[in-house]
């Protein structure tokens, strides 16, 4: 059985720093392209990052590069986003998800929620 | 990159067939034959319902069929049933820097 399990989100406040990390299990995590997407109160899903098996490539959507960093561990089946410089606008439900070819998501975990607030 | 452009809201009565339409441009949707549909209700992680313009992953309802016309992708959703009211999104691999857009999303309602 297939599971993603998201932490560390909570509240934070502006210009702070959070780091979110991902636990996977029942898929070849070492073989899968990782993902976060988010999703702001109220609003639509957005693309954050992703990255590749090895973990040697990353890259990341305009809104969040040079703040976010995305790595992962692979003898751990664990995913983190280092997230930095954290502003309004970052807050949002944020998930994990798998790649299942370059281009689908087949399986979300349950999302984890980010405040920035002063 | 710009979002995809869904309509805000689709309705239709239990049974009556719906299409969300999904309208990019010719670096995404009108590009590439990599085009999703993720299904999402209220507190939930979204699913995915359709892959590759066209195709359905196991277990998803052979009511949800997708197609494409140049810049533009849809999602029909037939015999609507009211577990089908939720939110639907598409999305598109593009040939920008960063290669994943998600489309504006649509609520659909269950009349």
């Amino acid at each position: 059985q297939v599971q993603l399990v998201e932490s560390g989100g909570g509240l934070v406040k502006p210009g702070g720093s959070l780091r979110l990390s991902c636990a996977a299990s029942g898929f070849p995590f070492s073989d899968s392209y990782m993902t976060w997407i988010r999703q702001a109160p109220g609003k639509g899903l957005e693309w954050v990052s992703y990255i590749s098996p090895s973990g040697s490539y990353t890259n990341y959507a305009d809104s969040v590069k040079g703040r976010f960093t995305f790595s992962r561990d692979n003898a751990k089946n664990s995913l983190y986003l280092q997230m930095n410089s954290l502003r309004a606008e970052d807050t949002a439900v944020y998930y994990c998800a798998r790649l299942v070819t370059t281009t689908v998501i087949d399986y979300w975990g349950q999302g984890t929620l980010v405040t920035v607030s002063s | 990159q710009s979002a995809l452009t869904q309509p805000a809201s689709v309705s239709g009565s239990p049974g009556q067939s719906i299409t969300i339409s999904c309208t990019g441009t010719s670096i995404d949707v009108g590009e590439y034959n990599y085009v999703s549909w993720y299904q999402q209700h209220p507190g939930k992680a979204p699913k995915l319902m359709i892959y590759d313009v066209s195709n359905r992953p196991l277990g998803v309802s052979n009511r949800f069929s997708g197609s494409k016309s140049d810049n533009t992708a849809s999602l029909t959703i037939s015999g609507l049933q009211a577990e089908d009211e939720a939110d639907y999104y598409c999305s598109s691999y593009t040939s920008s820097s960063f290669p994943y857009v998600f489309g504006t999303g649509t609520k659909v309602t269950v009349l």
